[in-house]
């Protein structure tokens, strides 16, 4: 899997657009931008995922740059329990592994 | 959405004792599950995968030995972590990947994690 950089924590206001970076500069051609978030002490709950087009679900809209080098998570409207961390992960959805291989994240702090 | 569960979810031992851990996907079929550690305020770590019917892949530093993963059917994958030692005390979590051609691109799901602490 191609490496992401993140900042390492962020804070939002409850109600605000929350807006999460991520780099991925060396992302190949058939690899796509995967989001995951990780409330503490569970498990990574799938956000959402796109290619090259900007994308946009129940959860959030992720926007990725037309050359494809970083993206960004939108979460329109924060909430208290949208405080987690949040991993941007690069990969293959084909081959025999498609693994993820988790970076550091960004802690998403959300605030009254 | 599809479901994957982890037993137990919390789990304290004995340190030289083995514990092992269960990880179901309840409605799906899964030909590969991932097995991951995480430490306290830290990433987590990839540490094998697990395939259906045969050895496991473990990832570089990970003992096999002290590891054991074994997953005998399309629905179970099970950890086992042989005489525990109070630095294997982690939080352990697994994903199962839905059977290739069986629909969407978010074909991995995480369970919920399994806590250990070894005294």
């Amino acid at each position: 899997d191609a490496k992401t950089t993140q900042p390492t924590s962020m804070d939002c206001a409850e109600g605000r657009a929350a807006n999460l970076p991520c780099n991925h500069s060396t992302i190949s051609g058939n690899e796509y931008v995967y989001w995951y978030r990780q409330i503490h002490s569970q498990g990574p709950q799938y956000i959402i995922h796109g290619l090259k087009n900007n994308e946009t679900n129940e959860m959030a809209s992720l926007i990725i740059t037309e050359d494809r080098k970083s993206s960004t998570l939108i979460l329109p409207h924060a909430t208290l329990r949208d405080t987690a961390v949040y991993y941007c992960i690069v990969r293959s959805p084909t081959g025999t592994a498609s693994k993820l291989t988790f970076g550091t994240g960004t802690r998403l702090q959300v605030t009254l | 959405g599809a479901v994957v569960s982890q037993h137990p979810s919390w789990v304290i031992c004995k340190s030289g004792t083995s514990v092992k851990i269960e990880c179901r996907s309840l409605d799906f079929q899964a030909t590969t599950m991932f097995w991951y550690r995480q430490f306290p305020k830290q990433s987590l770590m990839l540490m094998a995968t697990s395939n259906e019917g045969s050895k496991a892949t473990y990832e570089q530093g990970v003992e096999k030995d002290k590891f054991l993963i074994n997953h005998a059917s399309l629905t179970l994958s099970t950890l086992t972590v042989t005489s525990a030692h109070p630095e294997d005390s982690s939080f352990y979590i697994c994903s199962a990947r839905a059977n290739p051609g069986q629909g969407s691109l978010r074909e991995l799901f995480f369970g919920e994690g399994s806590r250990l602490t070894v005294l």
